[in-house]
Formats: C-alpha cells, sequence, structure tokens
C-alpha cells in the first residue's frame, strides 16, 4: 500500500544549492501534481502532469522545473535554492475524471 | 476574485456542537469537488467527495450548490478529534488542468 511517496521527509539546503525532490506513485495515475504550502497561503500549485511526456505549470513555477518521462514518477528539481523556497512540499496523484488526489507525506525544506 | 474562497476561521465550537464551513468558487464550470482535513501540515486527507445530491458520512454532511456556487461542510457532534484544519477542492471540467484548494478553514473544538 504505497500509494504516493515522496523524498527525503527533511532537506536543509544553502542559497545557490541545487535538488531533486523525489515523487513517485503506484497506483498508474495519470495525474500528478506537485504544491507549496506556506503559512497562511494555503497549497499553491507548482507544476502539474496530465501523463508521461507531458507538463504544464501552474500558480508559482518560477525557480522549479519538473519532467515525467514516467507514468509513476514526477521529481521536482530546485535549480538555485533561495531562501524564500523554504516551504513544504506536497506530491499528489490521481486518475483523471472526478476522482479525489492523493497526497505524498511531504517534504519539509529550508534553506538558508 | 479568488477561484476558490474558505473564511479561514479559527472556528471555536465546544465539544458536542454542530458546525458548518462553507466554501465559494468561481468557475461555473467546476466538475468535482472535495473535503480534505489537514492536521498540523500533515498531508491532507480526503474526508469525502461531495455529491450534487448532497452526501452524509456519518457525522459529516457535504451540500453542493451549483446555482450559488459553494459547498458545505456540516458537521455534527464535535469531537475534540475533528480540530483540524479543512480545505475545500475543486476540480475543473475532465478532471485535468488545474485543481485549486481552499487556503482551508480551521477548526478547533474545545472541551
Amino acid at each position: 500500500n504505497a500509494g504516493v511517496t515522496q523524498t527525503p521527509k527533511f532537506q536543509v539546503l544553502k542559497t545557490g544549492q541545487s535538488m531533486t525532490l523525489q515523487c513517485a506513485q503506484d497506483m498508474n495515475h495519470e495525474y500528478m501534481s506537485w504544491y507549496r504550502q506556506d503559512p497562511g497561503m494555503g497549497l499553491r500549485l507548482i507544476h502539474y502532469s496530465v501523463g508521461a511526456g507531458i507538463t504544464d505549470q501552474g500558480e508559482v513555477p518560477n525557480g522549479y522545473n519538473v519532467s515525467r518521462s514516467t507514468t509513476e514518477d514526477f521529481p521536482l528539481r530546485l535549480l538555485s535554492a533561495a531562501p524564500s523556497q523554504t516551504s513544504v512540499y506536497f506530491c499528489a496523484s490521481s486518475v483523471a475524471g472526478n476522482s479525489p488526489l492523493h497526497f505524498g507525506n511531504g517534504t519539509r525544506l529550508t534553506v538558508t | 476574485r479568488k477561484e476558490v474562497e474558505q473564511d479561514p476561521g479559527p472556528f471555536n465550537v465546544p465539544e458536542g456542537a454542530t458546525v458548518a464551513f462553507n466554501c465559494t468558487y468561481s468557475n461555473s464550470a467546476s466538475q468535482s469537488f472535495f473535503w480534505y482535513r489537514q492536521d498540523c501540515r500533515k498531508e491532507p486527507k480526503l474526508l469525502m467527495s461531495v455529491y450534487s445530491s448532497g452526501n452524509e458520512d456519518g457525522r459529516f454532511t457535504a451540500q453542493l450548490n451549483r446555482a450559488s456556487q459553494y459547498i458545505s461542510l456540516l458537521i455534527r457532534d464535535s469531537k475534540l478529534s475533528d480540530s483540524a484544519t479543512y480545505l475545500c477542492v475543486v476540480k475543473p471540467p475532465g478532471g485535468y488542468q488545474k485543481v485549486t484548494f481552499g487556503t482551508g478553514t480551521k477548526l478547533q473544538v474545545i472541551p
């Protein structure tokens, strides 16, 4: 019963460093997405994908890249970390249509 | 106007009380609606889907009003364990494109 798996759970980066947040799902979901959550801001969509090879920008895409080479994986790349990217990141997936999103446990990222 | 709007609260209610939250949405073509619960910045967890005819799951009742473009969540006989943030989620037609979350309504049930 893996569902949506995010790694790492916690990460501390220095300004300017790069890293990749991993997200994998084993439910054969077409739709995958990345959100960040900051106090008082709710969940904001960074990038999403409706299938392998197809990605699109969400509400706050700047500073982040994604790719979707397989149905299962949807990594989020921070190219040059900034303190403004300190946040909790959630990956979520769903089938198309009227199905709900399933979330991973989140990655807590601090950029110093 | 925001795509999805919720009263952030907090709603402080005594145990056993009934409490209701509303969530308004701007896209009249929105297809699917859900309520999620989130505890202390853990991942959101699905509480219930919202169906056009309204639906109930134990102490929880969800309603959809398409004419006025809002959904509601009613919690009866509140428990201490109901204390959490409740997120309203709206999915566009077809299930693709971006899924929009409300900022959440915080509920605190008091002994």
